[in-house]
Order: C-alpha cells, then structure tokens, then sequence
C-alpha cells in the first residue's frame, strides 16, 4: 500500500522559509513512474496545486508561487521536499503532499498543518 | 488560465436522495477532469478521473459525465458516509473548482 507522510516545522515566522519533507512508502521515487505533486489549503478554504517534481529533479509550478518555490527530490531517503521562501500569514495552510497518475493525485498524505507567526 | 466553476456551494440533502454537482470549465478540457471527496481534517479521496471512469474501490453510487467545459458528479442514492465536500479538478495547472458541500437536511 502507498503511503505519503508529511514532516517539517509547524510554525514559521514570517519572512522566512517553509520546509517540509514527504517520505514515500509502497512505492519508489526512483521508478520513475510517477510525478510527486505538492498541494495546499488554508483553513475553510480550497485546494491549491503548488508543483510537482520527478525522479531525474525536473519540477514545475504554479505561476503564482514559482517567485518562492523550490522542490527536490532525494531518491536515496525515497522522499521529496518543498521550500517555500519569504512566507506571510496568507501562506498558512494545511500542505499535503501527493502522487501523481497522469494528471490526477491518486495517494495523498495526511497533511502538514503549517502555520506563519511571530 | 483555466478557470473552474462549481454549484452548488453548499448542497442540502437526505440519505437516499439522488444528487447532482456541476463544474464547469472556462475552456474545452475535453474529458481531462477529476473529482475528490475530502471529508474534515482528511485528505481528499480520488473518486473519478477522465470525467467518467470510477476509482478503484469507489462505490459504484458514484458516478460522472461530461467532457467539453460541463461535467456533472452524480451520487444515485445519498449515504451517510457521503456527507463531504467534492472538489472537480482538470489537468491544465491542476486547478480545483472551489469545492461543494453537501450537508445534512
């Protein structure tokens, strides 16, 4: 069974980075047969596609955030990553990390609550 | 961009009851449109993809139509189970629709 887990601080200052990490299980990274996706909502709100990373590193994002947005891969650990720089309030969010089947997201994790405050 | 529009908001609505949500896309995405049940505090749930095709596992109440910029969810009997809110999705940005609620009459 795949199974996505979200890791990475809960609380962020503003103007700083967000980071989170998705670990993989059930499935590898390095098959290349998948896209590993990133996704966001805030509170009471909708869902949000942040970008997306493949096993060779290659990425893409959604143009709103592409200024802040940095995804890795780390194929040896089987996991992926999201930076997301100079953060504000507007940025707290539940953030979720999913697989890819074509242009749909098949495996989800559970979700990150991250929030931005002094 | 392609924008995408569902309704209702918010959907009133008793067990067994045939329901049905609209989305609609600003442009021609042919048949590339997914539907999601997020239940509070979960991840969403891939139900539907390429407009039509039912996810593994997923109950066979569930059902979707459409292709062009219209595209219906369609669930035959309500179940208890399926109080949620439903989010269309198409493949150009994996943009969502802004999602629709179904709550309890």
């Amino acid at each position: 069974q795949v199974q996505l887990q979200e890791s990475g601080p809960g609380l962020v200052k503003p103007s700083q980075t967000l980071s989170l990490t998705c670990a993989v299980s059930g499935d590898s990274i390095s098959s290349g047969t998948h896209y590993w996706s990133w996704i966001r909502q805030p509170a009471g709100k909708g869902l949000e596609w942040i970008g997306r990373t493949y096993s060779s590193g290659s990425t893409k994002y959604n143009p709103s955030l592409r200024s802040r947005v940095t995804m890795s891969v780390d194929t040896s650990k089987n996991q992926f990553s999201l930076n997301l720089s100079s953060v504000t309030a507007a940025d707290t969010a539940v953030y979720y990390c999913a697989r890819m089947r074509g242009y749909v997201f098949d495996y989800w994790g559970q979700g990150a609550l991250v929030t931005v405050s002094s | 961009d392609i924008q995408m529009t569902q309704s209702p908001s918010t959907l009133s609505a008793s067990v067994g009851d045939r329901v049905t949500i609209t989305c609609r896309a600003s442009e021609n995405i042919n048949y590339w449109l997914a539907w999601y049940q997020q239940k509070a505090g979960k991840a969403p749930k891939l139900l539907i993809y390429a407009a039509s095709s039912l996810e593994s596992g997923v109950p066979s109440r569930f059902s979707g139509s459409g292709s062009g910029t219209e595209f219906t969810l369609t669930i035959s009997s309500l179940q208890p189970d399926d109080f949620a809110t439903y989010y269309c999705q198409q493949y150009d940005r994996w943009t969502f629709g802004q999602g629709t609620k179904i709550e309890v009459k």
